[in-house]
């Protein structure tokens, strides 16, 4: 079956960086794209970006480009989110999801959330 | 880009009755709109796409309708375990976003 398995939860300072890890199985890791999204505390959800499985093309949000960097390595099957300069506003739950294949911007599996908490 | 709005930010509905959130893109977006379910302390879940095929599992009660820029999701006799909050998503073009969610509560 399909599993997206998250990093832990991370304390970071505003102005660091933070990196999100996402191990994926159960399916053909380059036949699917990775998409990852956020939510607030208390907040609905905020799309930030895709990249490719097969060859780690992204596509970037307007307001999180220039901070954000998703990468994948496809000999341990697992994607990364690398987000920098971090602001307090940045304290979300982060989702690693896999897309829906030909429908690439439709998600049909989710990860278990990573918290990430931003303060100084 | 396109804006999707959900309405009403909240119900609250009795149990086994029914429950009606709509979902509207500011411009057309076809037939390429999935629903998500989001349960308390947890990870969204796909219920529907294609805005009426409805994902592995998804109890027959959930059911979507729609295609332009209206769309509804519908919960027919609602049980408790379908407290949660509700998004809708386009895919029809980038960026795909999110609705701001419809809360569903038990009356």
């Amino acid at each position: 079956q399909v599993q997206l398995v998250q990093s832990g939860g991370e304390l970071k300072k505003p102005g660091a960086s933070v990196k999100v890890s996402c191990k994926a199985s159960g399916y053909t890791f380059g036949s699917y794209g990775l998409i990852w999204v956020r939510q607030a505390p208390g907040q609905g959800l905020e799309w930030m970006g895709w990249i490719s499985g097969y060859n780690g093309n992204a596509n970037y949000v307007r307001k999180f480009q220039g901070r954000v960097t998703m990468t994948i390595d496809t000999s341990t099957t697992t994607a990364y989110m690398e987000l920098g300069n971090l602001r307090s506003d940045d304290t979300a739950v982060y989702y690693c999801a896999r897309d829906a294949g030909k429908e690439w911007l439709r998600i049909d599996y989710w990860g278990q959330g990573t918290l990430v908490t931003v303060s100084s | 880009e396109i804006v999707m709005t959900q309405s009403p930010a909240t119900l609250s509905v009795s149990p086994g009755e029914r429950a009606t959130l709509s979902c509207r893109a500011s411009q057309s977006v076809g037939g390429n709109l999935a629903w998500y379910q989001q349960k308390p302390g947890q990870a969204p879940r796909l219920l529907i796409s294609a805005a009426a095929t409805r994902a592995t599992g998804i109890p027959a009660r959930f059911s979507g309708s729609g295609s332009g820029t209206e769309f509804t999701l519908t919960i027919n006799s609602l049980q408790s375990e379908d407290v949660a909050i509700y998004y809708c998503q386009q895919y029809n073009e980038w960026p795909p976003l999110f609705g701001q969610g419809t809360k569903v509560e038990i009356k």
